[in-house]
């Protein structure tokens, strides 16, 4: 089955300890991208990545890392995680070229204390 | 700044009820792409629809329909005999077509739907 899996699905930290969430599709895509969805702000793209080993700032990287060494995995990495961070995190993959739909994973629910 | 506006934050019906969602962009791309996603209660994204700037066709697909006007940067979507199953948060989202823009995809704030029986 085609899909987007995000691990772990909830998380609960503190702040500065910091944290990864794993990202895998298994369609091949060469795109995928890092959102985080809040109230009234609908979802804002964190970081994206082209294809292996190439990387772009989104709308709102701080604070975040990423890394893109094989083409299944994108993680998502808060070196020092802030309550600000707390939001619903979703990964996304899509084939490269034109603008393509993308598929999403279910989403990664963050708080930080 | 804010490149796609969903000025409805929320809109409720009764369930038959047609209900139509406003999408207005904002770009100085003449080729860019236009997507809808939804969100249902259960949390995931799913695709709807993409087109790009130069098909201005109208499209049906079942009771969803969609209304492209470059005109006045708008693609607005209509659910026709709303049901209770269309409820759900509904996203538009802007793609450019330029080097700087190029991966970048920026949402709406999102227009939640509900729909009563």
């Amino acid at each position: 089955e085609a899909q987007v899996t995000q691990n772990p699905r909830y998380l609960i930290t503190v702040t500065g300890k910091k944290l990864t969430v794993t990202c895998s599709q298994n369609m091949n895509h060469e795109y995928m991208s890092w959102y985080r969805q809040d109230p009234g702000l609908g979802l804002r793209q964190i970081y994206y990545s082209m294809n292996v080993e190439v990387t772009d700032k989104g709308d709102v990287p701080e604070g975040y890392k990423v890394s893109r060494k094989e083409k299944r995995n994108f993680p998502l990495i808060l070196e020092s995680p802030s309550p600000n961070q707390t939001s619903l995190y979703f990964c996304a993959s899509s084939r490269t070229g034109l603008p393509h739909e993308q598929y999403f994973g279910p989403g990664t629910r963050l708080t930080v204390t | 700044a804010q490149k796609v506006t969903q000025a409805q934050t929320e809109i409720s019906v009764v369930e038959k009820e047609d209900v139509t969602l406003d999408c207005v962009y904002e770009t100085r791309d003449t080729t860019y792409y236009l997507f809808w996603y939804k969100q249902p209660p259960s949390g995931e994204l799913v695709f709807l629809i993409r087109r790009n700037s130069f098909d201005e066709q109208n499209e049906i697909s079942g009771r969803y329909s969609w209304n492209f006007q470059k005109s006045t940067s708008s693609f607005n979507f209509t659910i026709t005999a709303s049901q209770v199953v269309d409820s759900a948060v509904y996203f538009c989202a802007l793609s450019e077509v330029t080097t700087d823009s190029w991966g970048k995809l920026q949402f709406g704030a999102g227009t939640q739907v509900v729909v009563t029986p």
